[in-house]
């Protein structure tokens, strides 16, 4: 079993839809959880942390659930400018900070 | 402005050449990576530092050799061993062992071997 696991999609949806991803991770211990975006050819950026509680930025929410060892994105009124691909990343406990990726979720936004 | 440069954005190098890729930051951050990413394939770890003078392998450090003689620079060279250097180099940063901060990317430099 992979140690981060999402469904590659890809997810093609109208303007203005609400989509969301799921990942999940094998390591119970996991302590630090992120999603990045990454355009085509370009550098992944950093989107959001995960928080325990729950967190909200403008359009996008992201959730952890620990008992069940997923976090989840969700965005709210798609735009064409949300076309990317999703990265979920998890940070382990240990002293060498590794994070470890998630082969991303691609997501087409289309008029 | 601060960030974290990576030069040159395109390499093209022949088959049994070494390369010598770039990765400059001013965020004085303690720790860098450098990362392969290929084709429908996620990130992979080649090797990390999280001190000047000291780094580590990560999971596929076969073929690669780097350097970190200063905090700003992180050079990665990519040897004649590495048997499918073709990809994309990503370095990216992490400002300290304590930090709950994640790592921040340079743009990338892509590799290709002829």
């Amino acid at each position: 079993r992979k140690e981060v696991e999402q469904d590659p999609g890809p997810f093609n949806v109208p303007e203005g839809a609400t989509v969301a991803f799921n990942c999940t991770y094998s390591n119970s211990a996991s302590q630090s959880f992120f999603w990045y975006r990454q355009d085509c050819r370009k550098e992944p950026k950093l989107l959001m942390s995960v928080y325990s509680s729950g967190n909200e930025d403008g359009r996008f929410t992201a959730q952890l659930n620990r008992a069940s060892q997923y976090i989840s994105l969700l965005i709210r009124d798609s735009k064409l400018s949300d076309s990317a691909t999703y990265l979920c990343v998890v940070r382990n406990a240990g002293n060498n900070r590794k994070l470890i990726w998630g082969l991303g979720t691609s997501l087409a936004v289309n008029p | 402005d601060g960030g974290i440069t990576q030069s040159p954005k395109y390499l093209f190098r022949k088959e049994g050449q070494n390369v010598t890729l770039s990765c400059e930051q001013n965020l004085n951050h303690d720790a860098m990576y450098w990362y392969r990413q290929d084709p429908g394939q996620g990130l992979r770890l080649i090797y990390y530092s999280q001190i000047v003078n000291d780094f580590q392998k990560g999971d596929i450090a076969e073929g690669y050799s780097v350097s970190r003689e200063k905090k700003e620079s992180f050079p990665l060279t990519v040897t004649s061993a590495q048997k499918n250097p073709t990809a994309f180099y990503l370095c990216a940063s992490h400002p300290s062992l304590g930090s709950t901060d994640t790592q921040y990317f340079g743009p990338g430099t892509r590799l290709t071997v002829l």
